[in-house]
Parts: structure tokens; sequence; C-alpha cells
């Protein structure tokens, strides 16, 4: 099954304490991004990449550090989390060309919480 | 840069009626794509429909159509027969092919009553 996998789904934390949200493809799709979503604000990019070890920043990378190793793999590496990155976090991956360009295969979000 | 506005925070929707949610874009470029997410409870974002918009025929998905306005940068999306397994938050987006990102509006709740 086509899926993008992210993990942890929830996670409460303490400000300063680094943490990962992994993320990975199984469609080997070139592209792949971060999104956090907060109300009213819809979903903001904070980072994205192209390609393995081709990593750019999105319109709020502040705060966060992303790295793409493996085409399958863009984990999310925050690390000295403050409030302020309490957030709903999405990774999303797509191909690059094709008949679907644009159109984004999202994980199924993790909820982050830093106390 | 460009910019999505979804000018409803809400909506209802009686149930079996029919709902149009709004949503209008800003950019500078002719050709882009244009996309409705819906995010039930679950989190989950779900394509509803996709626009190309070179493409002036408006796109449908069974109960889902939109209505693409190009000259007036308006991409509204229709449910008709809405069905309770329709409430949810539903964001508009806009991707264009070098902006390597979908920009997406601040997403309509629709709420359908029974």
């Amino acid at each position: 099954e086509a899926q993008v996998t992210q993990n942890p789904r929830y996670l409460i934390t303490v400000t300063g304490k680094k943490l990962t949200v992994t993320c990975s493809q199984n469609m080997n799709h070139e592209y792949m991004s971060w999104y956090r979503q907060d109300p009213g604000l819809g979903l903001r990019q904070i980072y994205y990449s192209m390609n393995v070890e081709v990593t750019d920043k999105g319109d709020v990378p502040e705060g966060y550090k992303v790295s793409r190793k493996e085409k399958r793999n863009f984990p999310l590496i925050l690390e000295s989390p403050s409030p302020n990155q309490t957030s709903l976090y999405f990774c999303a991956s797509s191909l690059i060309r094709g008949p679907n360009t644009g159109e984004l295969f999202f994980g199924e979000g993790s909820r982050l919480t830093v106390l | 840069a460009q910019t999505v506005t979804q000018s409803q925070p809400e909506m209802s929707v009686q149930e079996a009626e029919t709902v149009t949610l709004s949503c209008t874009y800003d950019t500078s470029e002719s050709d882009y794509y244009l996309f409705w997410y819906k995010q039930p409870p679950s989190r989950q974002m779900i394509l509803v429909i996709r626009q190309e918009a070179y493409k002036q025929q408006n796109a449908t998905e069974n109960r889902f159509s939109v209505n693409f306005q190009k000259a007036a940068k308006s991409f509204s999306l229709k449910i008709s027969d809405s069905q309770l397994g329709d409430a949810a938050m539903y964001f508009c987006a806009y991707y264009w092919e070098y902006g390597n990102k979908l920009v997406f509006g601040a997403g309509t709740i629709l709420r359908v009553k029974s």
C-alpha cells in the first residue's frame, strides 16, 4: 500500500529537549516536504527536499532542521523545541513531474506539544 | 508571493442539500494547479479534487465540482447532496510547478446537519 508514515503520532515534550519526527514514504517520490498546521493559518511549509542530499527552506524554517540521506526518509529535527512549536505536523511527498504534478500524499500527522 | 484566501471560516449545510465553499488566490503565473483537500476529524489530508489552470473545463468528482474562474482568480468547491461524512475542514491550495510547495488557505469548517 502506497503511504507516507510519520512517527510519533503524538508527543508531549519539554522546552529544550531535542526531538526527531520521522517520515518515510514507499512510493519512490523525489519530492518530500514538512508542513505545520495551526488554527487560522492553514498549512505552512517548513522545509522541502527535491531529492537525496537536496533540501531547502520553506516559509517557516526557524527552529527546525531536516536531512535527506535516503530517498524514502525525510526526518524533521527540533534541536531545542520551544512552546511556539506546538503544532500539528505533516510530512508529504510527491513526484516532481508527471500527470499528478503538485498532488501531495500526506502522512497522518504528528501532534506535538512543547511545555 | 502567491496567497490563497478562504473567506468563510465556517459553513453549515443540511444533509442532502448543496453547499459552496469559496476560495480566491493571487498569482502572476499563468500555468498552475489548484486543489481542494478535505481534513476530517481523523486529521488525514484527503485530496478531493484538482484543477489544471490551462483547462477551461471545470473539474468534477462525483458529488464534488468546482467553479474555476481564472480571470477572477476564484476556485470554489460545490458539494451536492451533502452527506454526514462530508463534515470536515476543507482547504483550498495552489501549486506552481517551480514554487516547490502547495500554498494553503486557512481552511473552512463544514458542518452537516441531519
